[in-house]
């Protein structure tokens, strides 16, 4: 079975302080997502990446920026936390397009910033 | 831009009756789409994904969706809600416009199972 863990369930988080999560995916999976979801808005797509290194904006990526130094391993960077960043964040990876695959989530990190 | 909609934000059926979420997709070109759920604290999990093969697709615990291309609907159905069903619905598109790798989610359909 495809794994995808998130470092944290639960985090809380002043304003201004720069806030790291972090997600990593066991399958060997070329693409990595981060989305944040809101109550009546469904998923948004922040970043995601195709390879290491490699990274693409998303439909929202301001105030955020992405990490992918290994494969295995996608950070989503919140340099200077805010209230309206206080949400749901949900990792997913899927396998270098090819064929038309889904994503697997992890579980979520639900972040208040106070 | 490919985009899909879900008809109804919540949706209420009793134990035992049938299931129907609603979906309208807009796409320019052939869509790839899917069913996801989402139980209470968790993760999404895939319910069944349409890729221009057989028009009626199966999915996971009893769920199936049509897609109909005259209609550009993709509505989900199970004949026979269970209490373990209650949990959130999204819809989503990929496709050329937004790159296959891409996926496009609706707002979500909450289900309510009531005894």
């Amino acid at each position: 079975d495809v794994k995808v863990t998130q470092s944290s369930r639960y985090l809380v988080k002043r304003t201004g302080e720069k806030v790291f999560l972090e997600c990593v995916q066991d399958m060997d999976h070329e693409n990595m997502f981060w989305y944040r979801q809101d109550p009546g808005l469904g998923l948004r797509l922040i970043y995601f990446s195709y390879d290491v290194k490699m990274k693409e904006k998303g439909d929202i990526p301001e105030g955020y920026s992405v990490s992918r130094e290994k494969k295995e391993r996608f950070s989503l960077i919140l340099e200077s936390a805010s209230t309206n960043q206080t949400s749901m964040y949900l990792c997913a990876s899927s396998p270098l397009a090819g064929g038309v695959y889904e994503q697997y989530f992890g579980p979520g990190t639900r972040l208040t910033v106070t | 831009a490919q985009s899909v909609t879900q008809l109804d934000s919540h949706v209420s059926v009793s134990e035992g009756t049938p299931v129907l979420l609603r979906c309208n997709y807009s796409s320019s070109y052939s869509p790839s789409l899917f069913w996801y759920v989402q139980h209470p604290n968790k993760g999404l999990q895939l319910l069944l994904k349409y890729t221009s093969a057989a028009t009626l697709v199966k999915g996971i615990n009893g769920f199936e969706a049509e897609f109909k291309k005259s209609e550009t609907s993709f509505h989900l159905t199970k004949p026979s809600a269970h209490m373990s069903d209650a949990a959130e619905y999204f819809c989503v598109v990929s496709g050329p416009n937004t790159g296959f790798q891409k996926l496009v989610f609706g707002t979500g359909t909450r289900l309510l199972v009531s005894p």
